[in-house]
Parts: structure tokens; C-alpha cells; sequence
């Protein structure tokens, strides 16, 4: 089992749509959680962290349940330039490596 | 100011040769990790370093790969004796201890 699992989609969703994206992680130690972006043929750029209480910023909401180890991410009125691989992150410790998983892909199309 | 840069950006080699690719962290950051990102999946740790030292080289695939970071900025992932499964970006990051920022990559093809 991947310690980081993501639907991998892809999405296809219209302009304007809610899309929800989950992913689970198997290590109950990990402590710190993101959501990065990664367009086609670039580098990997953090979205957003994640934290226990649940964060927002502008349409992006982001969800962690530790106890489920679930970790979620919702787009409100999707915009054509949301579409992009959305990947999943985990981190033991504060430094250390990150655990990606495999990336949702998502297209807005208008 | 200037972000992490990787050198070259594409890199297509031959069976059985010896590659080496290069990372310029963000300046201060002392930490320098290198991942690699095989196609329709998500980065792959490989090894990080905390100044000079690899912290953590529990991700290198074998003994043909090796990465060094001698001054504490520079650092350079050196691979051995390349086969076709190598292909792949290699991904660097570099950070002060929270985000971490990535690199544009290395492109690397084994023919």
C-alpha cells in the first residue's frame, strides 16, 4: 500500500463547477500536510497546508481528519486556469522528506 | 529573488554512461533535497541535506547513485552507469527548514 493514495482522475469538469479532491495516507506519525500544484512539464508549487481545523484561501478550502487520516481538497467556481495535477503531500517531521502521491488531474474546460 | 535553479534542463544519454546533474538552492536555504518524478506519478524522495551532510539517503535506488553537496550550497546528483529506468525528472528543492521551493527539474532520458 502507498503510504499516499489520490484518485488520479483525471477530472473534467465545466467552468464555474465545485470539484472535491481526496487522498488518504497510511502513517498515523505524520505531522505536517499540503496540497501542491503542478502544471504540465513544471515543477511542483505549494497550493496551500493543511491543518486539523481546516483553512481557506479565496476558493480553495483544504480538510484534514486525523483520525481518519483523510485529507481533502474543494475548488468552488473552478476557473479554467485551476487545471493542473493537484498533488497530495505528507511530512513525518518538519524538514524532511515530503511523501507526494500520485496527483489528481483536473480540467476545467469553459 | 532567485529561485532554485537545476542545470541542465534536459539531459538524453546513452545506456551504461555517466550523467551529473546540478543544483543551485535558493541562497540561505540549507536544506537541499532531490526527488525524482517518474511520468503519471508524484515525486519520489531520493536524499536530502542539512548543510554538507546527507541527512537522509534512504530514497537512492542503489549504488549507482550519488549526490554530493561539498560547500554547503551546490549540490550535484551523480548517477552511474545508466539504464533505461532511470529515465525520469529529477526534481530539487531547497528550503530553510518549512516549505520547501522545487527546481524546474532535469529532464533525463536514457537511450
Amino acid at each position: 500500500r502507498k503510504e499516499v493514495e489520490q484518485d488520479p482522475g483525471p477530472f473534467n469538469v465545466p467552468e464555474g463547477a465545485t470539484v472535491a479532491f481526496n487522498c488518504t495516507y497510511s502513517n498515523s506519525a505524520s505531522q505536517s500536510f499540503f496540497w501542491y500544484r503542478q502544471d504540465c512539464r513544471k515543477e511542483p508549487k505549494l497550493l496551500m497546508s493543511v491543518y486539523s481545523s481546516g483553512n481557506e484561501d479565496g476558493r480553495f478550502t483544504a480538510q484534514l481528519n486525523r483520525a481518519s487520516q483523510y485529507i481533502s481538497l474543494l475548488i468552488r467556481d473552478s476557473k479554467l486556469s485551476d487545471s493542473a495535477t493537484y498533488l497530495c503531500v505528507v511530512n513525518k517531521q518538519a524538514g524532511t522528506a515530503l511523501i507526494f502521491g500520485k496527483g489528481t488531474t483536473l480540467s476545467v474546460s469553459s | 529573488g532567485a529561485g532554485v535553479s537545476q542545470t541542465p534542463s534536459n539531459k538524453v544519454t546513452e545506456k551504461g554512461k555517466y550523467v551529473e546533474l546540478r543544483c543551485d538552492p535558493i541562497s540561505g536555504h540549507t536544506a537541499l533535497y532531490w526527488y525524482r518524478q517518474s511520468l503519471g506519478q508524484g515525486p519520489e524522495f531520493l536524499i536530502y541535506f542539512q548543510g554538507t551532510g546527507a541527512a537522509d539517503d534512504s530514497g537512492l535506488p542503489n549504488d549507482r547513485f550519488f549526490a554530493v553537496r561539498p560547500e554547503g550550497s551546490v549540490s550535484t546528483l551523480k548517477i552511474q552507469r545508466t539504464e533505461r529506468g532511470d529515465s525520469a525528472v529529477y526534481l530539487c528543492a531547497s528550503s530553510r527548514g518549512g516549505t520547501q521551493y522545487f527546481g524546474p527539474g532535469t529532464r533525463l532520458t536514457v537511450l
